[in-house]
């Protein structure tokens, strides 16, 4: 079946450093791909996404490309703040209308002032 | 846009007692809806969803089941709860052409 896989975490890392989080999925057809965002406390939110091959989502400073030949999504970005810190979510959406989503397992993202 | 009402925000429930989560979605009309849950430490594991009224697909076989007796409704019960049943659970849907939007999510702590 479709599946997502994401880098483990924590992710450590000091304000302003570059920020890669690893995704890779699984699944048949073309899905659409997305980025998930849970800040402390509060629940998921769409960051970013992206419907077909090459595709670049952004957001907030994040990116993400979606590479067919490769199966990744990966969630970069320049410079991250003590803001963004967080656990981030690749999914993707399979099914007429995107109706069916698959998650991964999260990577927790801490920034150090 | 849409938004996703969920209720109640915590609740402790012991074992074996009966559980009934609700979900309402404002701002959209026959959308799809899932129940996902987020366990302690780990991902978010997809339980049901249902793309209409009476419409419901099991992602895993569990304690748990869901009912659309409405467009916009989506419940989630269990006749007798088990410890493992403890989780973060969060309602989401999807409306026309839009991404998945969450509720602010159920913590239910079963003791």
């Amino acid at each position: 079946g479709d599946s997502v896989t994401q880098m483990e975490g924590p992710v450590t890392l000091s304000e302003e450093a570059f920020l890669t989080i690893n995704c890779t999925y699984t699944a048949t057809g073309y899905p659409s791909l997305f980025w998930y965002v849970q800040y402390p406390g509060e629940s998921l939110q769409l960051l970013l996404k992206a419907t077909k091959a090459d595709d670049k989502g952004s957001n907030k400073g994040f990116e993400a490309t979606y590479r067919k030949e490769t199966t990744s999504f990966h969630l970069e970005k320049g410079s991250v703040q003590v803001s963004d810190s967080a656990v981030y979510f690749c999914a993707l959406g399979q099914g007429s209308g995107t109706y069916k989503y698959i998650f991964g397992t999260g990577t927790r993202l801490k920034v150090l002032a | 846009s849409q938004t996703i009402h969920q209720w109640p925000a915590t609740l402790v429930q012991p074992v074996g007692s009966p559980l009934s989560l609700e979900c309402t979605v404002e701002g959209t009309s026959n959308p799809n809806l899932y129940w996902y849950r987020q366990a302690a430490g780990r991902g978010l594991q997809l339980l049901f969803y249902s793309v209409g009224i009476g419409q419901i697909s099991s992602e895993v076989p569990q304690n748990l089941s869901a009912s659309r007796p409405q467009d916009r409704q989506f419940i989630l019960s269990s006749k007798k709860l088990l410890l493992s049943d403890s989780g973060f659970y969060l309602c989401a849907g999807q409306g026309d052409n839009s991404p998945l939007h969450f509720g602010n999510g159920t913590r239910l702590t079963v003791t």
